[in-house]
């Protein structure tokens, strides 16, 4: 069965403390692997797309690393705008949906 | 940039009633889906359509029902609803199913409380 998981669930962090979350995935023909940030009661605003192992994406304090089995999110010195629950999701070959993990609640506290 | 809108971002409704909650994308997508975000299960698809007049059942389509008649707007329709849909309601809107990076876009979202 095709499914996405995230670790860990929640996440605290002091400001400046660098971290990863990680997303595995077990995606027939994964054809792009998706991170995504959601603030409360809001929509998701999309991060990256990883399309090939090997693959690293940057954005600010972020970057995506994309494995045959799993992608991390690293977060480098977090200030607490970071905090947030970051969701990573797996699109199969041929399809238009995407798979996505339960997400990890970020908390970076001043 | 792309922008997904919904309709309303409250909604408070009765047991029974009819529901409609809009979402309209600017970037000329060809697919657009509805979501439901509930604590400790996730996002879950409900309806996608990959063109207008097309719709495909997501994982839960039960209760719902949708409409696609023009390419920029999609419609969710919860015919009678009742007190086990209130949930956040999330649109995205995506290119193309051929596209290299089909990236899919939220909306703000549409949190309903039925009563």
């Amino acid at each position: 069965e095709d499914q996405v998981t995230q670790s860990p669930e929640a996440l605290r962090l002091q400001e400046g403390e660098s971290s990863s979350l990680n997303c595995s995935y077990t995606v027939s023909g994964l054809r792009g692997l998706f991170w995504y940030r959601q603030d409360p009661g809001k929509g998701p605003e999309f991060l990256f797309t990883l399309y090939s192992a090997g693959e690293e994406k940057e954005k600010e304090r972020l970057k995506a690393t994309l494995t045959k089995k799993e992608s991390f999110l690293h977060i480098t010195a977090p200030k607490p705008e970071d905090s947030a629950t970051y969701l990573c999701a797996g699109r199969m070959d041929s399809s238009y949906k995407l798979i996505f993990g339960s997400g990890t609640r970020l908390l970076v506290r001043p | 940039d792309v922008k997904v809108t919904q309709s309303s971002r409250y909604l408070v409704k009765r047991t029974g009633e009819k529901v409609f909650l809009e979402c309209v994308q600017d970037m000329d997508h060809e697919n657009m889906f509805w979501y439901r975000q509930d604590p400790g299960l996730g996002l879950r698809l409900i309806y996608f359509s990959y063109d207008v007049k097309m719709k495909e059942k997501g994982d839960i389509p039960e209760g719902y029902s949708v409409s696609r008649e023009k390419k920029e707007r999609f419609s969710l329709i919860l015919e009678s609803a009742s007190t086990n849909q209130t949930s956040m309601y999330l649109c995205a809107s995506s290119l193309s199913r051929d596209a290299p990076y089909n990236e899919q876009f939220f909306g703000p979202g549409t949190r309903l409380t039925v009563l």
